[in-house]
């Protein structure tokens, strides 16, 4: 099983739609969870990072269930340019051989449409 | 602030060459990264630092070495260049472990 696991679409909606994103992680110790956004050719950007109440930032929502192991994207009302590839990034806890060690998925690419 | 930057942005390198990829951050980060990604794949990480003179191994970090003499420069260098390490190449700093990464604008290398 991998380590980080994402639907890599792509997902074609179009404009006003609602979407969403999952992601799922094998190590029930991972400490912190974050979205990056990259766009084509360009290097990846942190969207927002992921709380454990679950967290808000305009039109985007981040959700984590630890029971589960996943992490959600919501992205309501999509415009044109929230065209992208959305990145699931984990990361473990500190120490053992895992410090340092940051796992990104491979990215769900989004196309919002006219 | 020029936060990171990375230089060259795109290389063509024949099998058995060497070069180094230089990187350079001006947030006085401590930790800094080197990550690799091919075609639709995810960011594999090479080696990060976690400060000046300390560095380790990441996920992928055969055929690869770097160096960290200062808190602001993090050059990773190819020894005997192979056609498995054709990738975008990004360089990334972060003020500690789980805070955000900046990431540089990547080296697009090519070796045939």
């Amino acid at each position: 099983r991998k380590e980080v696991e994402q639907d890599p679409g792509p997902f074609n909606v179009p404009e006003g739609a609602t979407v969403a994103f999952n992601c799922t992680y094998s190590n029930s110790a991972s400490q912190s969870f974050f979205w990056y956004r990259q766009d084509c050719r360009k290097e990846p950007k942190l969207l927002m990072s992921v709380y454990s109440s679950g967290n808000e930032d305009g039109r985007f929502t981040a959700q984590l269930n630890r029971a589960s192991q996943y992490i959600s994207l919501l992205i309501r009302d999509s415009k044109l340019s929230d065209s992208a590839t959305y990145l699931c990034v984990v990361t473990p806890r500190g120490g053992g051989t895992s410090y340092g060690k940051l796992t990104f998925g491979q990215g769900t690419i989004l196309t919002v449409h006219p | 602030n020029a936060g990171v930057t990375q230089t060259p942005k795109f290389r063509i390198l024949k099998i058995g060459q060497s070069m180094t990829l230089q990187c350079t951050q001006d947030m006085n980060h401590n930790y800094m990264y080197w990550y690799r990604q091919d075609p639709g794949m995810g960011l594999k990480l090479i080696y990060y630092s976690v400060g000046a003179g300390i560095t380790d191994k990441g996920e992928v970090p055969n055929g690869y070495n770097v160096s960290r003499s200062t808190t602001e420069d993090f050059p990773l260098r190819l020894e005997l260049a192979a056609p498995s390490q054709t990738s975008v190449y990004f360089c990334a700093s972060s003020y500690f472990l789980e805070a955000e990464q900046f990431f540089g604008p990547g080296t697009r290398l090519t070796v045939l």
